[in-house]
């Protein structure tokens, strides 16, 4: 099983302010790697999917890069809206599985 | 537009079995891989299974690797999770996500263990 450490665990921010999140896989797994917002009592929400391949409809101030084993999800220009917990997710091999999650606090 | 709808949750005690099911519509069901992901009160989200479109492709999380089966019906444009000796940690939301990338999600079902 491929683990995914994300750091932080916890971030305080302001807005405005650029963020960046990183994810690092205990093996390679190319570029198969995805980032989601989930924010309290909603379903999880795709932000970057592969990496760094943008979904329609997402901010374009989020951003993903990175392949191998380090990802880096960037939000630039924080709005107060982006207050969540974000997580990444690999889909390289069976099984797959989650970062532990990043929680975002807007100060 | 895309629909994942979940039912099937509820309380049930230790031991037990309960099924979810998870209602697709909006896109050909056939044609795309299907997983189920659960998170516990206050906690993170888990990947706890994967389907792909034929069925031919099955795995699962360890912690309920010969507990939970999946299974899909393509004619019913449904997914299901057979849940068997359920534990208190397994206590969580349920949710059905489309895709290796899970693009689309439900809005999840809440499954309780207790007793």
């Amino acid at each position: 099983e491929i683990v995914l450490t994300q750091s932080p665990d916890f971030q305080s921010v302001t807005p405005k302010e650029k963020v960046t999140i990183t994810c690092r896989a205990s093996q390679s797994i190319g570029s198969s790697l995805h980032w989601y917002q989930q924010k309290p009592d909603q379903s999880p929400k795709l932000l970057i999917k592969y990496a760094s391949q943008s979904i329609s409809g997402v901010p374009s101030r989020f951003s993903g890069s990175g392949s191998g084993t380090d990802f880096t999800l960037t939000i630039n220009s924080l709005e107060a809206e982006d207050a969540a917990t974000y997580y990444c997710h690999h889909s390289s091999s069976l099984p797959h599985t989650f970062g532990q999650g990043t929680k975002l606090e807007i100060k | 537009e895309v629909q994942l709808v979940e039912s099937g949750g509820g309380l049930v005690q230790p031991g037990g079995s309960l099924r979810l099911s998870c209602a697709a519509s909006g896109f050909t069901f056939s044609s795309y891989s299907m997983n189920w992901v659960r998170q516990a009160p206050g906690k993170g989200l888990e990947w706890v299974s994967y389907i792909n479109s034929r069925s031919s492709i099955i795995d699962y999380a360890d912690s309920v690797k010969g507990r939970f089966t999946i299974s899909r019906d393509n004619a019913k444009n449904s997914l299901y999770l057979q849940m068997n000796s359920l534990r208190a940690e397994d206590t969580a939301v349920y949710y059905c996500a489309r895709d290796q990338e899970l693009l689309w999600w439900g809005q999840g079902t809440l499954v309780t263990v207790s007793s």
